[in-house]
């Protein structure tokens, strides 16, 4: 079946440095994507959205690139701070209307 | 404060006991979800409803029931039917049932179930 997916299921950076996180999607009938972030014990929280008839969207300190070609999606995170460490779940709204999430990607950011 | 509210936090149940989740949006969204997260895996859909006295069964409704008969609540009973409830539950909510509209949710705090 159709299914979202993450590349790395933690990934470790320094304070300051950029972090990328990796989603892959299989569903090439998708045309809206979505980035959540959650904190331990808590629920998810809106990062930033992108329609499938861009490539790239902008946020604050944050960016979301699409690759429809190899169904791709990636959220990059400029100047990586404490406050990013938690859980970043993508997901994909497709056929039949409704979203399918990922497993997510433990984001950790030491010193 | 505008939002989502999920209580309780932490609820146990017995086994062979029914208990309700609470969720309370004042957001004025028409559309409510309710979602299990288990460790390692991705948000799984229980319900959903578009829109007050209407709601549709998601991907793992077995052993769950819902109402929606006021807008801003959507309350999420656990039956002694459902085998294995310990889970983090949360409920979301979004705009309105048009596609446009219904993508980004807006998520509760989330219970987590547990059984004794």
């Amino acid at each position: 079946g159709e299914s979202v997916g993450l590349h790395l299921p933690t990934l470790s950076v320094q304070e300051g440095d950029n972090s990328i996180i990796n989603c892959a999607y299989s569903n090439s009938a998708s045309d809206y994507f979505i980035w959540y972030k959650q904190e331990s014990g808590k629920g998810p929280q809106f990062i930033i959205d992108i329609r499938s008839n861009m490539d790239k969207r902008q946020g604050q300190r944050v960016t979301v690139l699409l690759n429809k070609t190899v169904k791709h999606l990636s959220l990059q995170i400029a100047a990586t701070q404490p406050g990013d460490s938690a859980v970043y779940f993508c997901a994909e709204n497709g056929p039949p209307d409704k979203l399918i999430f990922g497993t997510g990607t433990r984001l950790q950011v030491f010193p | 404060d505008g939002g989502i509210t999920q209580f309780p936090k932490y609820l146990f149940r017995k086994e062979g006991q029914n208990v309700t989740l609470s969720c309370e949006q004042n957001l004025n969204h028409d559309a409510m979800y309710w979602y299990r997260q288990d460790p390692g895996q991705g948000l799984r859909l229980i319900y959903y409803s578009q829109i007050v006295n209407d709601f549709q069964k998601g991907d793992i409704a077995e052993g769950y029931s819902v109402s929606r008969e006021k807008k801003e609540s959507f309350p999420l009973t656990v039956t002694s039917a459902q085998k294995n409830p310990t889970a983090f539950y949360l409920c979301a909510s979004s705009i309105g049932h048009r596609k446009a509209t219904n993508e980004k949710l807006f998520f509760g705090s989330g219970t987590q179930l547990s059984v004794l």
